[in-house]
């Protein structure tokens, strides 16, 4: 069954680094998406991507982000200058289309020190 | 504005039927996903409603009202896996991002 992959599982940096995380989506689909879920608290959403650009961010989503799909098959995310409140694990989600289903990658625990 | 709720906590029996309630009030309705999460995992996809009524999926089943804000995930014949996290998302805006419940976590026990 086709998944959403994620690399890397774990990252730990020093505060004011810079961090890409990365996505395989799953082949044929078209909405990409980045969330966010800091310990203990609820998932939230930062950014979709569709038709390679921004189709909706959050206010979580300032200029220190920034998402790309560089080739056909992988979908970044870059933190330019972490903040210790960046620390959180980021799920990378794809979807066909309307009214079908969000799949989830299994994450990136990101620890900033 | 945005708000979903649901339950902190609920615990159950081996064997036994738990309904999981979720209220919403968002600008925008395209949908309403339930989810589980195991700690420290991704969400997995459980159910989707889109129209009103009841959608059965082997032991798990989900309601929606939209003219009341109201969903229910409900799951039947708990077993001890059972046990997670389980989160309300409501799809919202014209590329269906997901606004997630902070999760109801439902404990089974033997």
């Amino acid at each position: 069954e086709p998944e959403v992959t994620q690399t890397p599982s774990h990252q730990v940096t020093q505060m004011g680094q810079e961090v890409i995380l990365r996505c395989v989506p799953i082949s044929n689909h078209l909405y990409f998406y980045w969330y966010r879920q800091i310990l203990g608290q609820k998932v939230e959403f930062l950014v979709s991507f569709y038709n390679n650009e921004i189709s909706e961010k959050s206010e979580i989503f300032d200029d220190q982000f920034s998402v790309e799909r560089p080739d056909g098959s992988n979908f970044t995310l870059k933190i330019r200058s972490t903040k210790l409140e960046d620390s959180a694990m980021y799920f990378c989600a794809s979807g066909g289309g309307p009214e079908e289903t969000q799949y989830f990658g299994p994450g990136t625990r990101l620890l900033v020190l | 504005g945005q708000n979903i709720d649901q339950p902190t906590e609920m615990t159950a029996t081996e064997g036994a039927i738990v309904q999981i309630n979720c209220t919403y009030q968002t600008s925008g309705f395209n949908g309403l996903f339930w989810y589980q999460q195991h700690a420290g995992e991704a969400p997995t996809f459980l159910s989707y409603n889109v129209l009103d009524g009841l959608e059965e999926k082997g032991r798990f089943s989900s309601f929606l009202s939209r003219s009341k804000g109201y969903s229910y995930l409900l799951l039947k014949e708990l077993q001890m896996k059972d046990s997670a996290s389980y989160l309300c998302a409501v799809v919202s805006g014209g590329y269906n991002k997901l606004i997630f419940g902070a999760g109801t976590r439902l404990a089974v026990h033997p």
